[in-house]
């Protein structure tokens, strides 16, 4: 069980690139989320996915977009960066909608925007 | 609408003396709440949960917290800090009604030898 999953680690990016981060999950979740944390300011949620073929936004969706076609990824894209999205990215991912359920995060995505 | 606040910023203590991390939250509904601990460059990990049962959380090496639904208060506590507990807390709430959690800012504990 490798639990959840980011790839890449680590990637540099210039202004106006675009990239896709990954997350993948072993654990047969049901729910997944893409969280971004900057210093001073905890996590942020992103957007958030309740299943396979459905996505939803966070507090902070703009400049992001997500699928999740298959039901252990769920990706992140940029489509233009920009240096205000330089930060370290979190996917997670927990079983259902139980409130009781715990989130399991991944081991972060570390992105700087030039 | 749900809400998390971290009191402290920053938290010092001395090796060997206890640790209070304090944590309020809003919450519409019956809340479960979270303490995370994430040690630098690492992910996050979990301490300890609270989900409407005993108030008196006993969690991962040595941490608790107590659910005070009157202060709406869940703060955590361990008796004797240790060099390794040198990391980040977040506290989480995670609203009945909706699928979100929301995380608190973070409190940055130090430990001093």
């Amino acid at each position: 069980n490798a639990g959840v999953t980011q790839t890449p680690k680590f990637r540099v990016l210039k202004t106006g690139q675009s990239m896709t981060l990954l997350c993948a999950q072993d654990m047969n979740h049901e729910y997944m989320y893409w969280y971004r944390q900057d210093p001073g300011m905890g996590l942020r949620l992103i957007h958030y996915s309740v299943g396979e073929g459905t996505t939803a936004k966070g507090e902070v969706p703009d400049g992001y977009n997500v699928s999740r076609l298959k039901k252990q990824n769920f990706l992140l894209g940029l489509e233009s960066a920009a240096p205000s999205q330089t930060s370290v990215y979190f996917c997670a991912s927990r079983p259902g909608p139980g409130i009781q359920e715990t989130q399991y995060f991944g081991p972060g995505t570390r992105l700087l925007v030039l | 609408a749900q809400s998390v606040t971290q009191l402290d910023s920053h938290v010092s203590v001395s090796e060997g003396t206890p640790v209070l991390l304090r944590c309020n939250y809003s919450s519409s509904y019956s809340p479960s709440l979270f303490w995370y601990v994430q040690h630098p460059n690492k992910g996050l990990q979990l301490l300890l949960k609270y989900t409407s049962a005993a108030t008196l959380v006993k969690g991962i090496n040595g941490f608790e917290a107590e659910f005070k639904k009157s202060e709406t208060s869940f703060h955590l506590t361990k008796p004797s800090a240790h060099m390794s507990d040198a990391a980040e807390y977040f506290c989480v709430v995670s609203d009945s009604g909706y699928q979100k959690v929301t995380f608190g800012t973070g409190t940055k504990l130090q430990v001093i030898p």
